[in-house]
């Protein structure tokens, strides 16, 4: 149990347009879900909280006109990048909590972003 | 606030021991240790909630100091397949975020 998917996997696209990423909890309700950044031989950085049915709770620095946070059930948070540019690329992560079990955190397999 | 690990890379032979370190300048509410393989998400290996806790198995183990301050990740007996990144992730607080440290990199040669 407690397997997180994402969708895409890969996506490349232009730069201007706006990219979604889904993060699902396929086996699991998750009330927080987290968003990670992760650029090449760095760690993995917090950017957001997203918690069902409230606004995100945005890290310092990352801008939430940009990086825009849906966690609209107990299984499904998204993020869009609007307006991305090619210094958005990088690897986004999601992690989500399982609801009752506030330790366990489990990640999806990431979402690689490349904006050309 | 970011946990400190150290060493930042570290090179094995196959067979050999390592021990990697993870601290904080705060007492902390648990540590997670995950390994990340290159392109691919972190996975998830222990957490430890308890100061003066230790956990793993024979190969793979992990403990937390009584002041929950620090934590040290152990590999015995390394295998290729432990080559990776290694991040320890600290919660501060019941609920709170996981904040990962900059990660150590493994790697284990023939």
């Amino acid at each position: 149990g407690a397997v997180v998917s994402q969708h895409p996997s890969r996506v490349i696209c232009k730069s201007g347009t706006s990219v979604k990423i889904e993060c699902r909890s396929l086996d699991f309700q998750a009330t927080t879900m987290f968003w990670y950044r992760q650029f090449p031989k760095q760690s993995l950085m917090l950017m957001a909280t997203s918690n069902e049915g409230s606004k995100a709770t945005y890290e310092q620095g990352v801008e939430k006109d940009k990086f825009l946070i849906n966690h609209a059930s107990l299984t499904l948070s998204t993020l869009t990048v609007t307006s991305a540019h090619p210094e958005d690329s990088s690897f986004y992560i999601c992690s989500a909590r399982r609801s009752g079990l506030p330790n366990e955190q489990y990640f999806g397999p990431g979402t690689r972003l490349t904006v050309t | 606030q970011q946990p400190v690990q150290s060493p930042q890379a570290v090179i094995l032979r196959e067979g050999e021991d390592a021990v990697i370190n993870c601290s904080s300048s705060k007492a902390l509410y648990s540590v997670h240790w995950y390994r990340q393989k290159h392109g691919e998400a972190p996975v998830f290996l222990m957490i430890l909630l308890k100061g003066g806790e230790q956990k793993g198995h024979e190969k793979i183990s992990a403990s937390f100091n009584e002041k929950k301050q620090q934590s040290s990740l152990y590999l015995t007996a390394s295998q290729l397949s432990y080559s990776g990144t290694y991040f320890c992730g600290t919660v501060n607080n019941q609920g709170g975020k996981l904040i990962f440290g900059q990660g150590t990199e493994l790697s284990v040669k023939p």
